[in-house]
């Protein structure tokens, strides 16, 4: 059955420091969102990407956070400089979006400490 | 604004039981979600819920949607240890396919 794969699963580094999350979606998934969770609360979305393009990015904080998606397939979540309150668990998830079909397929998750 | 409330948020209950998590969302809508996030993993789908009076289930787990009430509900019969989990609905925000989320019903199930 195919998979959302993200990479790393666990990534603990020092505060300013610069930290990258990977995330591969269900092959043809044309859709790929980046969330955050923190401990105890519901998913925050980051990012969406259809295919190669940012179609919300509105939650994002840019002046730490950049995503990119450049070939509309993997995409990468950067975070420079790392700060105490990012950490919390990434995900990725994807979907096949077309007429009635919207389910969001989720990657088992990045947890960041930062310390 | 597409808003989702759930509740309870925390549920304690004893194997046997049965209860209800609801999900109440304020605009139209005609596709939710339940999802099931055990503790420091990720997210698992449970039901996709499509139209008005779906009903779905799965083991003890059974999902049904009211999309004249904007009501889902979620109910556990004969609770399990194993059911214990953090329970989110989502609903579909159609103008750009994102999902908005509950903050979650927290179920434990105590032996």
């Amino acid at each position: 059955e195919a998979e959302v794969a993200q990479s790393p699963r666990y990534k603990i580094t020092e505060k300013s420091q610069a930290v990258a999350f990977w995330c591969d979606p269900i092959s043809g998934h044309a859709t790929l969102y980046w969330y955050r969770q923190i401990l105890g609360q519901g998913p925050e979305l980051l990012v969406q990407f259809q295919d190669e393009s940012v179609v919300d990015d509105s939650q994002l904080p840019k002046d730490r956070f950049s995503a990119e998606r450049l070939k509309g397939v993997d995409s990468t979540l950067k975070i420079q400089p790392a700060e105490l309150g990012d950490s919390a668990m990434y995900l990725c998830a994807s979907s096949l979006v077309h007429r009635g079909q919207y389910e969001q397929y989720f990657g088992p998750g990045t947890r960041l400490t930062v310390t | 604004e597409l808003k989702v409330e759930q509740n309870p948020l925390f549920l304690s209950m004893q194997e046997g039981k049965n209860y209800t998590i609801y999900c109440n969302y304020s605009t139209t809508s005609d596709r939710l979600y339940w999802y099931r996030q055990d503790p420091g993993k990720s997210l698992e789908s449970l039901f996709v819920l499509l139209s008005n009076g779906a009903v779905k289930q799965e083991g003890r787990l059974m999902a049904s949607l009211d999309t004249k009430a904007r009501l889902s509900t979620l109910h556990i019969t004969a609770a399990v240890h194993d059911l214990s989990a953090t329970y989110f609905c989502a609903v579909v925000r159609d103008s750009n396919y994102q999902l908005i989320w509950g903050a979650g019903t927290k179920l434990i199930i105590k032996p």
